[in-house]
Parts: C-alpha cells; sequence; structure tokens
C-alpha cells in the first residue's frame, strides 16, 4: 500500500515569495491533515479535511496561508507572502475515518525561508 | 488546553542499555496516548498508543503505560539498539476532537556502539 506522498520534499524562497506544497493522501483515506513542524518543535495542526471540506482551520494563520482539498483526495497547502518564521517542516497525514483509527504521516517539506 | 510535556533531549545512551523518556499530559477529558518515532530523513510513525487508563502499548520492545493518576505515559525500552536511535514524540488526541493529536517537542535519542 503506497503512504502518504508530498512533494516537493526541500523549498528554499526568499521571504515575501510565495510557495505551495502538494500532498496525495493514501486512497480511501476521508481525513487529511496538515501539520507544521518547526524546528526542535513538535508538529502543530494547521488544518483538518473531511473528504474535501474544513473541519478545523482555527490555527492557520489565514492572511498568508491556504489550502484545498478538492475532489477529497490530493491537497495543497499554500504560503503567500512567507515570512522567515514560516521555515519548517510542513507534514501532511492521512487517515480513514471511524474512531481510534491511525494518522500516517508523509515525509514532509522543508521549508527555508531566506 | 491540551498540551504534552516530554523531557528534553538529547539523550545518549549506549548499546543495551535501558532507556526511560519521559511524559506527561493535561487534557480536559479523557485521551488516548501515542508514541510516534521520526528516524532520519522518514516521515513520522506511529510506535505505539494506549486508549484508556492502565492500558499498555507496546512494540519493537518498546512499551509505555498509560498512567491516569500521574497523567504520565513514559516510553521504556529494556535493552536499546544503535537502530533506535531517532527523534520520539509522545502525543494525545481526544475523542469527539476529529483525531486531531497533540504533539511533545520530541526527544532525539542517540545509541552508540
Amino acid at each position: 500500500e503506497a503512504g502518504v506522498a508530498q512533494s516537493p520534499r526541500y523549498k528554499i524562497i526568499e521571504k515575501r515569495q510565495s510557495v505551495a506544497f502538494w500532498c496525495n493522501p493514501i486512497s480511501g483515506h476521508a481525513t487529511l491533515y496538515w501539520y507544521q513542524q518547526i524546528l526542535g518543535q513538535g508538529p502543530k495542526l494547521l488544518i483538518q479535511f473531511q473528504n474535501n471540506g474544513v473541519v478545523d482551520d482555527s490555527q492557520l494563520p489565514k492572511d498568508r496561508f491556504s489550502a484545498e482539498r478538492l475532489k477529497g483526495v490530493d491537497s495543497t497547502l499554500k504560503i503567500q507572502p512567507a515570512k522567515l518564521e514560516d521555515s519548517a517542516v510542513y507534514l501532511c497525514a492521512s487517515s480513514s475515518q471511524g474512531g481510534n483509527t491511525e494518522a500516517f504521516f508523509g515525509q514532509g517539506t522543508r521549508l527555508t525561508v531566506v | 488546553g491540551n498540551s504534552v510535556t516530554q523531557m528534553e533531549g538529547p539523550v545518549t545512551l549506549s548499546e543495551e542499555a535501558f532507556l526511560t523518556i519521559n511524559c506527561t499530559y493535561t487534557a480536559t477529558g479523557y485521551p488516548s496516548l501515542f508514541w510516534y518515532v521520526q528516524y532520519p530523513g522518514e516521515g513520522l510513525q506511529l510506535l505505539l498508543k494506549a486508549t484508556k487508563a492502565d492500558d499498555k502499548g507496546s512494540n519493537k520492545g518498546f512499551e509505555a503505560t498509560y498512567r491516569k493518576e500521574t497523567t504520565s505515559f513514559h516510553l521504556e525500552k529494556g535493552s536499546v539498539q544503535v537502530s533506535d536511535s531517532a527523534v520520539y514524540f509522545c502525543a494525545l488526541t481526544l475523542s469527539g476532537s476529529a483525531r486531531q493529536l497533540t504533539f511533545g517537542s520530541g526527544t532525539q535519542l542517540t545509541v552508540l556502539p
């Protein structure tokens, strides 16, 4: 079974530029999460989708971050404009519906803003 | 709010040493508790979990017991190997919270041969 795929693996941009990350969850997984992991910290949830609807985006900085999950499968996370403090690893995870299910994580995209 | 506190690293051990990584939590309600592991260059992987008080999760020689009275979920292994070198994250999720994970800050473990 293929895991959660993310691209690109690494990205370096200048501040005020825009960037987009892509995630392809495990086939059939209805729930998709984006987490931000700043160096030395644990991952923090940015947004959660159930199919193509947003369940929780309360911690997403909406003035610069946006995310979508068209057709309830792939998802993109965008930052525009980027700030230095956005340097982090962006992790995508997915899980099937139902209680007590495991979340599977992708390898992440490491973003460096200079 | 909900939070997880892990012992700070890095932790360096010799092969076959005993490992303990402390984890305590604060939660409203009754959380499920997890340990995730992140090997170099790889994504987070679930190591073990426990869903109710006094449950013991175990996998690959690692164990952790859900202690409600001390709000703890300490990770232990009796004899570590070089291949256990990784970052370990304690995490919780609450029922009804759409399974969102709240993570601790992670503990870097290095095992020397």
